[in-house]
């Protein structure tokens, strides 16, 4: 069955701190894998995207690596702003089925100052 | 600034009472979504188009969920009669191709009395 799982669910950092975001995967075929990022009341909104032969992509202080072989991801935020609260959502693309992405169900991210 | 616009923000209803939410996607887009979120259960898919052709709606209660998109420029989304269940924010999303990224709007919170 494919599924996407996320953890922390959430996690609470102080302003500076860094941090990173698991996600853990089962999805076959693989096409690709996106970060995405929802604040309160908004949409989510992509962050990055790591296809199969990227191993690692920066966006500002985001950073995403992706290990195909374990279908593992991780998002490291480095030096944490109150602006990165929010929810970290993990999508992966499949290259088979109906429908194509595959949503884990986030990690809850809050910034104390 | 393309976006997806969704219609209405907010809606507060009786259990009973129909109601319909409007999505326009972004202009060229032909792979549109929509996606159910609660806190419990993350983003789930409802309904998802593809040039205007509905390809998969099993995730929608068919005895009182309905997904059409009249014209590439209008998806819509009802629900009769609703019930308090129902309550959640409804996410439409916009792509350009399978697998590619999606924009989500704003979403529409509904809650059902």
């Amino acid at each position: 069955k494919n599924q996407v799982e996320q953890s922390p669910q959430s996690l609470i950092i102080l302003e500076g701190k860094n941090c990173t975001l698991q996600c853990n995967y089962t999805v076959s075929p693989f096409s690709n894998l996106r970060w995405y990022k929802q604040d309160t009341g908004r949409g989510p909104v992509s962050l990055t995207i790591m296809t199969f032969s990227e191993n690692t992509k920066s966006n500002g202080r985001y950073t995403a690596t992706l290990d195909a072989d374990t279908k593992q991801s991780s998002l490291h935020i480095t030096a944490s702003q109150l602006s990165d609260s929010a929810s970290y959502i993990c999508v992966v693309s499949s290259t088979s089925g109906t429908y194509k992405y595959i949503f884990g169900t986030g990690t809850r991210l809050k910034v104390l100052a | 600034d393309a976006r997806v616009t969704q219609t209405p923000r907010h809606k507060v209803t009786e259990m009973g009472q129909e109601v319909t939410m409007r999505c326009q996607p972004i202009l060229g887009h032909n792979t549109v979504f929509w996606y159910r979120q609660t806190m419990m259960q993350g983003l789930e898919l409802l309904a998802y188009f593809r040039n205007r052709a509905p390809l998969d709606d099993s995730g929608m209660p068919k005895d009182r969920f309905s997904a059409e998109m009249p014209d590439a420029t209008l998806a819509t989304l009802k629900i009769q009669p609703s019930e308090p269940r129902d309550s959640a924010v409804y996410f439409c999303a916009s792509g350009l191709r399978i697998t590619g990224e999606l924009f989500f709007g704003e979403g529409s919170r509904l809650t059902v009395l």
